[in-house]
């Protein structure tokens, strides 16, 4: 059982493009949710959090669709410093101190 | 802008040695964690620690792991007795209290059990 299934890709675009990605997590008691991007053999950084309402944070959107239990991130005017693995992220417990599911993410590959 | 360091960077050691990874969470962090991803692998929870204690724990974290908050600053990983399939990216992270359940990660160490 997958608890954070991702299209592993790779998304090929050019500098410009819209991209979309899409997430699902199997725990409907999933309560926080999470954006991370992690380039080659480095550490996951978080790129944003995910709430209810859907958020933007420049060319960046997120929206968490619980009932489907469903996460998108859709990156605008793609650059080429957005290429890196995109991780889609879930905790089940809405506190501190408890543990974060990782999907296996996403790779995107913006090219000039 | 407060970073998350982790020493060493790379650490080889042979099967059955113990190892210690070090950690420097973010300074006004109460809440620290320790992650594992093994080479093309996703990034896997192990533990995590507040006010002196476990907090939480995988199934990967058995016996041979321990974690220990040896002062104010530093955040240790112990493995006891390394085996080949503990080759993996270790990755410290650290949050604050509060309603923003944001974990920050480190830079990682990568350990080579050989």
């Amino acid at each position: 059982r997958k608890e954070v299934e991702q299209d592993p890709g790779p998304f090929n675009v050019p500098e410009g493009a819209t991209v979309a990605f899409n997430c699902t997590y199997s725990n409907s008691a999933s309560q926080s949710f999470f954006w991370y991007r992690q380039d080659c053999r480095k550490e996951p950084k978080l790129l944003m959090s995910v709430y209810s309402s859907g958020n933007e944070d420049g060319r960046f959107t997120a929206q968490l669709n619980r009932a489907s239990q469903y996460i998108s991130l859709l990156i605008r005017d793609s650059k080429l410093s957005d290429s890196a693995t995109y991780l889609c992220v879930v905790n089940m417990i809405a506190q501190a101190g408890t543990a974060l599911i990782f999907g296996k993410g996403t790779t995107l590959s913006v090219s000039s | 802008e407060p970073e998350v360091t982790q020493t060493p960077s790379h650490q080889v050691t042979q099967m059955g040695q113990e190892v210690i990874l070090r950690c420097v969470p973010i300074s006004n962090h109460l809440y620290f964690y320790w992650y594992r991803q093994i080479l093309g692998q996703k990034v896997e929870f192990l533990v995590s620690f507040y006010n002196n204690e476990i907090s939480e724990k995988s199934e990967i974290f058995d016996d041979q792991f321990s974690v220990e908050r040896p002062d104010g600053s530093n955040f240790t990983l112990k493995i006891r007795s390394t085996k080949l399939e503990d080759s993996a990216m270790y990755f410290c992270a650290s949050s604050e209290s509060g309603r923003t359940y944001e974990q920050y990660f480190g830079p990682g160490t990568r350990l080579t059990v050989t």
